[in-house]
């Protein structure tokens, strides 16, 4: 069976610090590894994917995250946080792109 | 405009009335989902579709139904709602290949109240 963890459930941070918010996944197989982010009030928009090649992959607004193997990990990060990053961000893997697992979400809170 | 939708956006109701939340998208997805999004345990999957006539469950189908009858939409029916169905429910769609332009997109989420 396949989980989703994310290990923590609210991140305070100061504008324009760096940021890192943790995910591990549980596979038997191969994974595919997704990071959303939710807005408050509004769906979920996709920030980054690893499907497969280099594990550093970048996505919008300034986020990247490295899928490590052999630590099943999969952080997110950022070098400097704006304000309007405040969101919850949720990880999600699947082996097969019919069943999807999500994480139970981490609340990003930039304070000026 | 690429969307996915769903109606309603809210809705309070009763236990034991049936109900329908609605879910349609413009992309020629094959592929669409529906899952419920509760504090504390993020998202999960309630049934997906693969294509037309084609569904199958995810993690939480218990009194829930969907049917795939048109590529565009998939209904969300539940036929005699529960408190414990009390809930955030979101769509998606994507389409069914894995490419390196794979996306699942999501509607702006039907937020449930069974009294």
């Amino acid at each position: 069976a396949q989980s989703v963890t994310q290990l923590d459930s609210q991140v305070p941070v100061f504008e324009e610090a760096p940021v890192e918010l943790r995910c591990n996944y549980s596979s038997s197989v191969s994974v595919y590894l997704f990071w959303y982010v939710q807005y408050p009030n509004q769906g979920l928009q996709l920030l980054l994917k690893y499907l497969s090649g280099s594990t550093l992959v970048k996505g919008i607004n300034g986020f990247e995250a490295e899928f490590n193997k052999s630590q099943t990990s999969f952080h997110l990060r950022k070098p400097s946080v704006h304000i309007s990053d405040t969101a919850e961000y949720f990880c999600a893997s699947t082996y097969n792109f019919n069943k999807f697992y999500f994480g139970s979400g981490t609340k990003l809170n930039v304070k000026p | 405009e690429a969307q996915v939708t769903q109606n309603p956006r809210y809705l309070i109701t009763v236990t034991g009335k049936k109900l329908t939340v609605t879910c349609s998208q413009n992309m020629n997805h094959e592929y669409m989902s529906w899952y419920r999004q509760d504090p504390g345990l993020g998202l999960r999957q309630i049934y997906y579709s693969m294509n037309v006539e084609v569904t199958d469950k995810g993690d939480v189908p218990e009194g829930y139904k969907v049917s795939r009858k048109e590529k565009r939409n998939f209904p969300l029916i539940l036929e005699s709602p529960s408190p414990n169905q009390t809930s955030l429910y979101f769509c998606a769609s994507s389409l069914s290949h894995s490419g390196s332009s794979y996306e699942q997109y999501f509607g702006p989420g039907t937020r449930l109240t069974v009294t």
